[in-house]
């Protein structure tokens, strides 16, 4: 099975800060990297697919980059609605595992 | 409007079965495969298995081959998940997903949860 880590695993910010959150495979997954929110209590919300492709209706301020083993997720100007959990996925080969999330918070 | 609707909480005994659903609408229910995720409380996300509604095929990940039964029922659009002897540790919330064409999945129920406590 493919192994995903993300780092950090917490992270602390500020409405308008520039973040980035990677994530590593643990052997080569081409573009098949997907990127999730969820915010408490709510189901996760895809929010990148194919490495780089932004899901229809999520705000621009969100990308995703990345090929091979690793990849980023990056919001470009924190807005208060986006302080949740995100989760990396690879859907190269079954299990489709997930990484184990990083949890942003306000600073 | 594509929508997943989950079956309500459950709280079941240890040693009882269960069988939960997904029901989808707004799209061609046997276009799309449909997924499993387990969320124990207060940890990550964990993929389960998924199931084509067009012909039954179903893929487990080894962690959950065996503890649970994934199926569906083309004729009235949904999908279950199964157990025939829950534990405690079977005590998460459950979340449906559709699954696209790359692998990701686009749309997701709400969650059902499942607690199983003597």
């Amino acid at each position: 099975d493919i192994q995903m880590t993300q780092s950090p695993s917490s992270l602390s910010a500020s409405v308008g800060d520039r973040v980035t959150i990677t994530c590593r495979a643990s052997q080569i997954i081409s573009s098949y990297l997907n990127w999730y929110q969820q915010k408490p209590g709510k189901a996760p919300k895809l929010l990148i697919y194919g490495a780089s492709s932004l899901q229809g209706g999520v705000p621009s301020r969100f990308s995703g980059s990345g090929s091979g083993t690793d990849f980023t997720l990056t919001i470009s100007s924190l807005q208060p609605e986006d302080f949740a959990t995100y989760y990396c996925q690879q859907s190269y080969s079954t299990p489709h595992s997930f990484g184990q999330g990083t949890k942003l918070d306000i600073k | 409007e594509v929508q997943l609707v989950q079956s309500g909480a459950e709280v079941k005994k240890p040693g009882e079965s269960l069988k939960i659903s997904c029901k989808g609408s707004g799209y061609i229910f046997t276009t799309y495969w449909i997924g499993w995720v387990r969320q124990m409380p207060g940890k990550g996300l964990e993929w389960m298995g998924i199931i084509n509604p067009a012909d039954f095929d179903t893929t487990y990940n080894p962690s959950f081959q065996g503890q649970v039964a994934i199926s569906a029922d083309r004729s009235i659009s949904t999908a279950y998940l199964q157990w025939s002897s829950l534990k405690a540790s079977d005590t998460a919330m459950y979340y449906c997903a559709r699954q696209g064409f790359g692998g990701y999945f686009d749309y997701w129920g709400q969650g059902t949860l499942v607690t199983v406590s003597s």
